[in-house]
């Protein structure tokens, strides 16, 4: 079945760090994946799409990558702070419509 | 302003109850949908509605029944809660169902089976 894994263990880094958060799919090739940030007791908030055809993704200090062959998006965010701090979710819609997310990753950056 | 919002936040009630949550989009979007996310934080979509028409159904117990009176409205009603239905539930809304689009969520109704 189609899955999305990403790291379930917290990512936890210095504020000034590079956050690089992993996800990885397999069983489909999405055309697009998407990132969401979720904060405790809120709604996911998108973040960044990036499309097969694009390497990579920038967005201020964010940034994503999507590796067809290695089946693999990384999310960097550059410079990070303590507002940083949240879930990290990554998602991407099949081929039935429907858009499938990972467990996502918690980032917490530590000042 | 509000874009995705939903009642109540928190919902407390008795194995057996009915309850429905409603939501109200203020996006103008076409599409609105529901997810469950459990306790191990995973966010599961449940129904999918396209200008008022049910569009994805997944395998959820006939208990649970989405309703759209409008493109704007998505309501979920329970019936007969169990304790495994304790969860955050998410309403969302996107422009159209396409690929490309995201998705913006409401803040969430945690409900407690007791």
């Amino acid at each position: 079945s189609q899955k999305i894994e990403q790291n379930s263990e917290a990512l936890n880094i210095q504020e000034g760090k590079t956050a690089t958060l992993t996800c990885n799919y397999t069983n489909y090739s999405p055309a697009y994946l998407q990132w969401y940030r979720q904060d405790p007791g809120r709604g996911p908030v998108f973040l960044l799409l990036i499309r097969e055809n694009e390497k990579e993704k920038r967005k201020e200090r964010l940034k994503v990558t999507f590796d067809t062959t290695l089946k693999q998006s990384l999310f960097h965010i550059t410079a990070s702070q303590p507002a940083d701090s949240a879930t990290y979710l990554c998602a991407y819609y099949n081929q039935g419509g429907k858009l499938i997310f990972g467990q996502g990753t918690e980032l917490s950056v530590k000042p | 302003d509000t874009a995705v919002s939903q009642t109540p936040k928190y919902l407390v009630t008795q194995m057996g109850n009915d309850k429905s949550i409603k939501c109200e989009q203020n996006l103008g979007h076409d599409t609105m949908y529901w997810y469950k996310q459990d306790s191990k934080k995973f966010l599961k979509i449940m129904f999918s509605y396209n200008n008022k028409e049910l569009i994805i159904n997944e395998t959820v117990p006939n208990r649970f029944s989405p309703k759209s009176p409008d493109k704007a409205h998505l309501n979920l009603h329970i019936n007969s809660l169990e304790l495994g239905d304790s969860a955050v539930y998410f309403c969302a809304s996107s422009p159209l169902a396409a690929r490309e689009d995201t998705q913006y969520f409401g803040p969430g109704t945690r409900l407690t089976v007791l």
